[in-house]
């Protein structure tokens, strides 16, 4: 399986500003995916990270609000901007091989907005 | 929402029971796939079983799929306190391009 770290784990931050935060894997992949988990809730996924082009977002995301990079296969970015209250929760982000079903998750970054 | 549902929401049970976890989803599948999570932390994969799989075992854990119906456990046997988490059920769904689709979760709390 994959080793995935994040940065930073966690953070607490003021409303209006923006947090980066950063997934590194440890070997090449194909697939680089970003999920919330909102308190006390399930995971919904946010984007897809496509190397060398722009992410895909689902529904209910936009670039502007959730603006991410992948410029190879073993980074990712994901901001979150201009953040308010309602933005505290888990990031997870998640990889996946070519060819291999399962998927693996990073630790998490655990976001508090004031 | 496509997200699927899971039951029992909590589970309590004590140590050297068993544990069985329901989760039903809305579309058709690749693959399902069980994890677990530890106080809000990364979560951890358990197993995985594609869709023309019917029933696969990992150590402790048991899993089914029955896809007529849309939906599969997870039974933990023999529990421990270390099971103690929260456990989400997620589907790669058909044409999804390996996007994964959670379900509601289901707390387990395993008591000495």
């Amino acid at each position: 399986s994959a080793v995935i770290s994040q940065k930073p784990s966690r953070d607490i931050c003021q409303r209006g500003t923006s947090l980066t935060i950063q997934c590194q894997v440890d070997s090449q992949v194909t697939m680089m995916f970003w999920y919330r988990q909102q308190p006390g809730q399930s995971l919904t996924l946010i984007a897809t990270a496509n190397q060398g082009s722009e992410a895909t977002y689902e529904s209910g995301f936009v670039i502007d609000k959730f603006p991410i990079s992948r410029p190879n296969l073993t980074f990712s970015t994901l901001t979150v901007s201009n953040m308010s209250p309602e933005d505290s929760s888990i990031y997870l982000c998640s990889v996946g091989a070519q060819g291999r079903e399962t998927q693996y998750f990073g630790p998490g970054t655990r976001l508090l907005v004031l | 929402s496509q997200q699927g549902e899971e039951d029992p929401q909590a589970l309590s049970i004590q140590e050297g029971e068993n544990a069985t976890m329901n989760c039903s989803y809305k579309t058709s599948i690749n693959n399902l796939q069980w994890y677990r999570q530890n106080s809000g932390r990364g979560l951890v994969h358990l197993i995985l079983i594609r869709s023309n799989e019917r029933e696969k075992h990992s150590g402790r854990l048991r899993v089914t799929l029955d896809t007529s119906k849309k939906s599969s456990s997870l039974l933990i046997t023999a529990s421990r306190a270390a099971d103690t988490a929260s456990y989400f059920c997620a589907t790669d769904r058909t044409g999804g391009g390996n996007k994964l689709t959670f379900g509601t979760g289901t707390q387990l709390k395993v008591e000495l």
